[in-house]
């Protein structure tokens, strides 16, 4: 069965600091991965997604994402951290449960910005 | 523009009460999901539907029922709410493209509160 771990539920870095938020998967068939982001009191929002066409995936906000299948991870990287990317980061894959696609997510990591 | 709204974005109710919430979407989308957000688990499928008249359960379904009459709306049911259902509702909808990388997206969700 696919599943995806999120290492860290709090992650805190400064204002312009490298962002690190760390997503490990499991699965038996190639993944197909993905980052949401939710701001407060808000639905998420599409960051990125991996669909096996480059392990290096960008997404918005200066967001990018490297698929490593050695390692099997897939975490989310920004290289300086603005107040605005306070929020709660979720990476979830793409899996088949039940005959049906759907997608299973990880259980979270909120990220603090420190002026 | 095109969307997915929820309504009502805030409810409190009493244990063993019906209740209904509203999802629409206006993208034309096959696929509707609905969510729930609980402190620890991530976001845990409840029921989804691939088109008109096509309802299926997700992993957290007891106590839920949808109905899907059209396109465009997912109504999700408490047939008698108890205090465990008192959580955060998502709901999302997909093009519906075969493989797995359809891209879900959310609505702004609905604060459940069951006293």
């Amino acid at each position: 069965a696919q599943s995806v771990t999120q290492l860290g539920s709090h992650v805190s870095v400064s204002e312009g600091a490298l962002v690190l938020l760390r997503c490990n998967y499991s699965s038996s068939v190639p993944p197909y991965l993905f980052w949401y982001v939710q701001y407060p009191n808000q639905g998420l929002q599409l960051l990125l997604k991996y669909t096996s066409a480059a392990t290096l995936v960008k997404g918005i906000n200066g967001f990018e994402a490297e698929f490593k299948k050695s390692e099997t991870s897939f975490h989310l990287t920004k290289p300086s951290a603005h107040m605005s990317d306070a929020a709660e980061y979720f990476c979830a894959v793409s899996a088949l449960i039940q005959g049906a696609q759907k997608l299973v997510f990880g259980q979270g990591t909120r990220l603090t910005i420190n002026p | 523009d095109a969307e997915i709204t929820q309504s009502p974005r805030h409810k409190i109710t009493e244990t063993g009460r019906q209740v209904t919430l509203a999802c629409h979407q206006t993208w034309n989308h096959n696929n509707m999901f609905w969510y729930r957000q609980d402190l620890g688990h991530g976001l845990r499928l409840i029921h989804y539907s691939y088109g008109v008249h096509d309802t299926n359960k997700g992993e957290v379904s007891d106590g839920y029922s949808v109905s899907r009459s059209n396109t465009e709306d997912l109504p999700l049911t408490l047939e008698s709410a108890a205090s465990s259902q008192t959580s955060v509702y998502f709901c999302a909808s997909s093009r519906g493209l075969a493989g797995s990388t359809d891209t879900q997206y959310f609505g702004p969700g609905t604060r459940l509160t069951v006293l």
